[in-house]
């Protein structure tokens, strides 16, 4: 099946600081997707890509889907404590069944105060 | 609260044992997907129902089995379990996209999790 490479694994950042991660495939995909998981809960669905080029914001997060459509990144401006958790990628296939839609093994955002 | 109930939200059993993890869609969801959650593999697809019906499956072993009722909730069952299925076990819903495949955009609302220990 497809896999998604995402990138960094983990992340140790100062509270205020900005934050970057990345997914990257070799497969092209139709959507990209971005979810965040906060411990001890289920993931949730931050922000949802779907034309190749677009970039789109939900407050102080900023996600854009890559040109070649096999790439996606996340930015995440001046973090606070409640940005600690994990962050996956996800990537949809054309078609939309489930078993299209793959995830990246998450980055790991720990904040110090 | 994404809407989706799963039960129980902790479970300790041994190896050899079985057991069945409930989910109670979003309301008016007709899709159901099952994922497990392991350390070093992230979220794994297992398998997804649609309507009362397997619409696509993925790395589910065959230890393992699901359904899909006519109210819409939804049953996991892990049998003759072993050390390695200890995980956390996600159920998601979400909204057809195309209601005779169950496709959908990618945008699933996930429960809380079932977190399972077999020792």
């Amino acid at each position: 099946g497809q896999q998604l490479n995402q990138s960094p694994q983990s992340m140790f950042i100062q509270e205020g600081e900005d934050v970057s991660m990345n997914c990257t495939s070799s497969s092209i995909f139709n959507t990209w997707l971005w979810y965040k998981q906060d411990p001890g809960e289920g993931p949730v669905l931050l922000i949802a890509l779907y034309k190749a080029g677009e970039l789109t914001s939900n407050g102080r997060l900023t996600a854009q889907f890559g040109i070649t459509r096999k790439d996606s990144f996340l930015n995440i401006s001046a973090s606070i404590p409640s940005d600690v958790g994990i962050y996956f990628c996800a990537g949809q296939l054309r078609g939309g069944g489930a078993d299209g839609l793959t995830f990246g093994k998450g980055t790991h955002l720990i904040i110090q105060p | 609260d994404s809407g989706v109930t799963q039960t129980p939200k902790h479970l300790i059993t041994a190896t050899g044992q079985r057991v069945t993890l409930r989910c109670s869609p979003r309301s008016g969801d007709l899709s159901v997907y099952w994922y497990q959650q392991s350390l070093d593999q992230g979220l794994q697809f297992l398998i997804q129902y649609y309507n009362g019906e397997e619409r696509a499956k993925g790395n589910i072993l065959e230890r393992f089995s699901a359904q899909q009722f006519p109210d819409l909730h939804s049953e996991l069952n892990l049998s003759s379990l072993e050390l390695g299925d200890s995980a956390l076990y996600f159920c998601a819903s979400s909204v057809a996209t195309r209601y005779w495949t169950g496709a959908n955009t990618g945008e699933l609302f996930f429960g809380e999790g079932s977190r399972l220990t077999v020792l």
